[in-house]
């Protein structure tokens, strides 16, 4: 257990589809950060929040990833109209000194 | 434009040996620079990091070797274990900013 839940695990979706991931972190988490990671790549950062702020976000992020975090608990990060190239495993990091990252969920877009 | 390069893709080691995985990066401003390792369906862990203010980094058999001048860090695994096969990343993160910048992964095998 690394202390950072991800949910669903996987998931498979229709392309023009919406999905939605959503990041349990520990409470003592303040900072929580999504990337993506495709086959044989190494993780590539999507957004940061500190609490319930979003600090930061990829320029290379399209509008049609939406992220939130509520209340500085769990966030959740939303892919509108997918498409193929979607196909990823999305991360969730949580920490505050140190950070852990969930196993991820994997989203297949057929 | 990729800012950490990281070699070699895939390391094959016997037991018992030392693993050596490079990474190169082109950004003067990153000042933390960390490894992780990742099993199959899992996330990345943190494994050890450095920042430029020291060359060398140790805890237990994993050593980090920083060379600031050529820009240059490697993760060194000595007395290496079946157990440690697995895929490394490096990264790196720059003053001022919450990106990490990850190399590409090498997939480490430790044979018997």
């Amino acid at each position: 257990d690394t202390g950072v839940s991800q949910d669903p695990r996987h998931k498979i979706t229709k392309r023009g589809q919406n999905v939605t991931f959503r990041c349990d972190p520990i409470s003592e988490h303040n900072r929580l950060y999504w990337y993506r990671q495709t086959l044989g790549q190494g993780p590539e950062f999507l957004t940061y929040f500190q609490n319930e702020a979003q600090l930061e976000k990829s320029r290379l992020l399209s509008d049609r990833f939406s992220a939130e975090r509520p209340k500085g608990s769990f966030s959740t990060l939303e892919i509108q109209r997918t498409e193929q190239g979607d196909s990823a495993m999305y991360l969730c990091e949580g920490g505050a000194n140190v950070l852990t990252f969930g196993a991820g969920s994997r989203l297949t877009v057929l | 434009q990729q800012q950490v390069k990281q070699s070699p893709q895939s390391l094959i080691v016997q037991k018992g040996g030392i693993s050596i995985i490079n990474c190169a990066y082109e950004n003067t401003a990153f000042d933390y620079f960390p490894w992780y390792q990742q099993f199959p369906g899992k996330g990345p862990a943190l494994l050890i990091a450095i920042r430029p203010d020291v060359s060398e980094k140790k805890e237990g058999r994993f050593t980090i070797s920083f060379n600031k001048s050529a820009k240059q860090f490697s993760l060194h695994i000595m007395d290496s274990q079946p157990g440690d096969s697995a895929t490394y990343f490096c990264a790196a993160e720059g003053a001022g900013s919450y990106q990490l910048t990850f190399g590409k992964g090498t997939k480490l095998s430790v044979i018997p």
